[in-house]
């Protein structure tokens, strides 16, 4: 069974900088592109950024390009969200979610319990 | 304001057909088979439903099927269940790689 679980979250100032982490098994990671959703409270979902099943692919939402930088270690199946320059926009839920195939594509399934960034002062 | 968009709210009496629209632009949703649907339950993950427009990922019932015409998606639920209760958001690859998302339908099984 594919499961992926995330961590990380937390509250942090304005200005400040948190990593996420997402821990993935149950399929080959390394074969997998990986995306990071978020979604703020009571509100819709929005895609943050993407990475290949190789890692030498990414790719990042405007909106958060230049402060939110994703990566991986298939060594460890792990995913990584290192987000800095945080602003009380970037509160929500953040949520892992593997792709379809190893090269990116816009679908995400299955996606994980989701981890909470609070950005506040 | 979301790039895509759906109607807030949808509702129909289980065994009925219910269909959710998505309109977007010729930039997304018409310009591209990159769409897709997914349905989230309250304090859930989100869970696709459909992808390439068309397409259902092992383990979706055949009720529910995704079509798309010029810069409009549409996701029908056929044979409504107590269970298809919940939000559905559909998205669309926009160019650039980059995925944009509707503002997400309520859907309210009757």
């Amino acid at each position: 069974e594919v499961q992926l679980l995330e961590s990380g979250g937390g509250l942090v100032q304005p200005g400040g900088s948190l990593r996420l982490s997402c821990a993935a098994s149950g399929f080959t990671f390394s074969s997998y592109a990986m995306n990071w959703v978020r979604q703020a409270p009571g509100k819709g979902l929005e895609w943050v950024s993407a990475i290949s099943g190789s890692g030498d692919s990414t790719y990042c939402a405007d909106s958060v390009k230049g402060r939110l930088t994703i990566s991986r270690d298939n060594s460890k199946k792990m995913m990584y969200l290192q987000m800095n320059s945080l602003r009380a926009e970037d509160t929500a839920v953040y949520y892992c979610a593997k792709g379809l195939s190893s090269g990116w594509f816009p679908w995400f399934d299955p996606w994980g319990q989701g981890t909470l960034v609070t950005v506040s002062s | 304001q979301s790039a895509l968009t759906q109607p807030p709210s949808a509702s129909g009496s289980p065994g009925q057909s219910v269909t959710i629209s998505c309109t977007g632009t010729s930039s997304d949703v018409g310009g591209y088979n990159y769409v897709s649907w997914y349905q989230q339950h309250p304090g859930k993950a989100p869970k696709l439903m459909v992808y390439e427009v068309s397409k259902r990922p092992s383990g979706v019932p055949d009720r529910f099927s995704g079509s798309k015409s010029g810069n409009t998606a549409s996701l029908t639920v056929s044979g409504l269940q107590a269970e298809d209760e919940a939000d559905y958001y559909c998205s669309s690859f926009a160019g650039s790689n980059n995925v944009v998302f509707g503002g997400g339908t309520k859907l309210t099984v009757l």
